[in-house]
C-alpha cells in the first residue's frame, strides 16, 4: 500500500505556480520523498527527490517539511503541458515504487 | 540516451487468449521492471529484475502470468489466458544503478474482450 496521502485533484491556472501537497506522517528516517509525473497515455516521468533538505532542479522544487511527515512540489510557473497525474512516493533505498492514485492536476489557460 | 521500448503499444483479444509484451530497457540497467496499471489507478508492481534473476514476484498472478529475462537484457512478459480484467497498461521500467531513478516506457495497453 502506498505510505502517502494525496488529494485527488487540483486546478492550477497557467502562469501560476502549482503548489502540490503531499502527506507521508509514517515515513521512516532513511526513505526518500519522490515525485513523478505521468502525462495521458505516457509512462511516469521522474521529477525529483529528497531526504530531509529542499530541493530545487530545473523542472520543479521540493519542500519537506521539518518533522519530514509532509512535503510540498512546486511547479514554478505551471503551462498547459504541465497537466498530468502527479505521483508522490516514499521510498527506501534500492526498493522500486509503489505508487498511490495520485493528484490530477490540472492547468488552466 | 534511447529510453525504454515496449511492444506492441496497443493490443485487442477475446478472454482465454493469450498475449505477450516486449520490454528493451536502458543499455546498462541491470534491474527492471513490470507494473501493472488499471484504468484510473496509480501503476502496481508485478515482477522486478536483478539482470536475469527475479528479486519479487510476490504479487505476480501466477496461475496466468508469467515473466522471464533470459540473457538479462530484454523481457516478456506473457499472459496465458487473459481474463476480463487484465485489461491495463503494462509499463516496463529500468532503474540507473548509479541515482535510483526509474525510466519507464511508453507502455503497453491490453483490451480483453
Amino acid at each position: 500500500d502506498a505510505k502517502t496521502t494525496q488529494p485527488p485533484s487540483m486546478d492550477c491556472a497557467e502562469g501560476r505556480a502549482a503548489n502540490l501537497p503531499c502527506n507521508h506522517s509514517t515515513i521512516s528516517g532513511n526513505e526518500y520523498v519522490y515525485w513523478y509525473r505521468q502525462i495521458h497515455s505516457q509512462g511516469p516521468q521522474y521529477i525529483i527527490h529528497g531526504l530531509k533538505n529542499n530541493e530545487t532542479n530545473e523542472m520543479a522544487s521540493l519542500i519537506i517539511t521539518e518533522d519530514r511527515k509532509s512535503s510540498t512540489l512546486i511547479l514554478p510557473h505551471a503551462t498547459l503541458r504541465d497537466t498530468a497525474v502527479y505521483y508522490c512516493i516514499v521510498r527506501g533505498g534500492a526498493d522500486g515504487l509503489t505508487f498511490g492514485k495520485g493528484t490530477h492536476l490540472i492547468i488552466q489557460p | 540516451e534511447a529510453g525504454v521500448a515496449q511492444s506492441p503499444r496497443y493490443k485487442i483479444i477475446e478472454k482465454r487468449q493469450s498475449v505477450a509484451f516486449w520490454c528493451n530497457p536502458i543499455s546498462g540497467h541491470a534491474t527492471l521492471y513490470w507494473y501493472q496499471q488499471i484504468l484510473g489507478q496509480g501503476p502496481k508492481l508485478l515482477i522486478q529484475f536483478q539482470n536475469n534473476g527475479v528479486v519479487d514476484d510476490s504479487q505476480l498472478p501466477k496461475d496466468r502470468f508469467s515473466a522471464e529475462r533470459l540473457k538479462g537484457v530484454d523481457s516478456t512478459l506473457k499472459i496465458q489466458p487473459a481474463k476480463l480484467e487484465d485489461s491495463a497498461v503494462y509499463l516496463c521500467a529500468s532503474k540507473d544503478g548509479y541515482t535510483g531513478e526509474l525510466f519507464f516506457g511508453e507502455g503497453s495497453r491490453l483490451t480483453v474482450l
